[in-house]
């Protein structure tokens, strides 16, 4: 299981891009890289993933580079309602059922 | 689009009560997941079920849980005599095929339970 690093907390401003970065050091061959969002008393929702190079989606972008060793969530031009906590998760594509979910950064956007 | 339903929101209980959680996975999901989160803490595991089975539980998952689909859509978490540090938010989530990590899953709302 693929230990991840991230920041404790950003704080940002309402229309700039935020960038969280995740170190992944020991990621295995097998493993994708998952990020998941979460609002005070809500469950997680999934957010984006990518096994290598760069994803884009409606909500965000992810950047993983060659040795895939981290990850850049990508958030544009973010809102008050962007205001959550972000996790980043590693794990192989049916390695097991479980989600494990660190502590994650907490994103404080301002106007 | 389609969401994970929990019932109830909120429960207030006392300790060494027992209480049941009740969630409405996705209709086509396969796969059905309880975490907890403590009040300040991680999203922890408890249990992921497939085919009438537990397929994985934590070590949190002890004697006193147990889950159950009693019917095609409901999932249940049942705590048998609550405790103190029972108290947490409560996330049912499924997902669609495999159960691996890279399989996303979908969580309910949470229902915060609070024992005193």
């Amino acid at each position: 299981l693929a230990k991840t690093t991230q920041p404790i907390s950003m704080d940002s401003y309402e229309g700039q891009e935020v960038n969280i970065t995740c170190s992944h050091n020991n990621i295995a061959t097998n493993d994708y890289i998952t990020w998941y969002q979460q609002f005070p008393s809500q469950g997680p929702r999934f957010i984006i993933q990518g096994y290598k190079t760069k994803v884009t989606n409606e909500v965000a972008s992810l950047f993983i580079p060659a040795d895939r060793k981290s990850s850049t969530l990508s958030l544009p031009r973010v809102s008050l309602s962007d205001t959550a906590v972000y996790y980043c998760l590693v794990g192989e594509e049916g390695g097991g059922n479980k989600l494990t979910f660190g502590t994650g950064t907490q994103l404080k956007v301002e106007l | 689009e389609p969401e994970v339903t929990q019932t109830p929101s909120h429960q207030v209980t006392q300790m060494g009560q027992e209480v049941i959680l009740r969630c409405v996975p996705i209709s086509n999901h396969l796969y059905f997941y309880w975490y907890r989160q403590i009040l300040g803490q991680k999203v922890e595991f408890l249990v992921s079920f497939y085919n009438n089975e537990i397929s994985e539980k934590s070590e949190i998952f002890d004697d006193q849980f147990s889950v159950e689909r009693p019917d095609g859509s409901n999932f249940t978490l049942k705590i048998r005599s609550t405790k103190l540090e029972d108290s947490a938010m409560y996330f049912c989530a499924s997902s669609e095929r495999s159960g691996g990590r890279s399989e996303t899953q979908y969580f309910g709302p949470g229902t915060r339970l609070l024992v005193l």
